[in-house]
């Protein structure tokens, strides 16, 4: 079946460090891809999208390529600060956006200034 | 975009007891669905839930466990039945964006936080 991997965290950056974290995929079908950010106390968020191969997602200064030949979809951001601070998800879905989606099981950052 | 609304955000319950959560929206959505967040480990689908018709149950969740309601196009339930330790995790609801009926993406509440002892 579908599955999303993430590195593991926790991730623990002084402020303005370069942040990656990675992100593979299998599926059965061709995949939009998402991450979501879960912010201290509060839901999930969108934080950004690609829904073909070489799309870039882009937000809030984060990253990510939509790369098939590697099934993956690293996050990046070049400079972070302590409000980025947060549990990042990976996540896919196979079909439209109205159907459910795939979790990675979370990479929790934090930043310290 | 669309805002969620759950209650109770946590609650400490006993085991065999039931807990019932509300999930709340703020526009009106054709598709509901309802996640499980146990700890240390991703989100899981339990259920899909269309106003209008049955809940669409994931497989390892049956209705008897987790009954779901959706009377309306802005509300529905999640009941945890019966619940044992095992049943402690975070309860999500999430919606189809209202407007584009699904992109760009799925939206969260803010989860329940349960712990049975």
């Amino acid at each position: 079946g579908d599955s999303v991997t993430q590195m593991e965290g926790p991730v623990t950056l002084s402020e303005e460090a370069f942040l990656t974290i990675n992100c593979t995929y299998t599926a059965t079908g061709y995949p939009s891809l998402f991450w979501y950010v879960q912010y201290p106390g509060e839901g999930l968020q969108l934080l950004l999208k690609a829904t073909k191969a070489d799309d870039k997602g882009s937000n809030k200064g984060f990253e990510a390529t939509y790369r098939k030949e590697t099934t993956s979809f690293h996050l990046e951001k070049g400079s972070v600060q302590v409000s980025d601070s947060a549990v990042y998800f990976c996540a896919l879905t196979v079909n439209s956006g109205n159907t459910p989606l795939v979790f990675g099981k979370g990479t929790r950052l934090s930043v310290i200034a | 975009s669309a805002v969620i609304s759950q209650k109770p955000s946590r609650d400490i319950c006993q085991r065999g007891t039931s807990l019932t959560i509300q999930c709340q929206v703020d526009s009106q959505v054709t598709m509901m669905f309802w996640y499980r967040q146990q700890p240390g480990q991703s989100l899981t689908l339990i259920a899909t839930a269309n106003q209008g018709s049955e809940a669409t149950y994931e497989s390892g969740f049956v209705i008897d466990k987790f009954p779901i309601s959706r009377p309306n196009l802005t509300f529905s339930t999640l009941t945890v039945s019966n619940m044992s330790p095992e049943d402690s995790s975070i309860y999500l609801c999430s919606v189809e964006d209202p407007t584009t009926g699904g992109w760009p993406g799925q939206y969260f509440g803010p989860g329940t936080r349960l712990t049975v002892t």
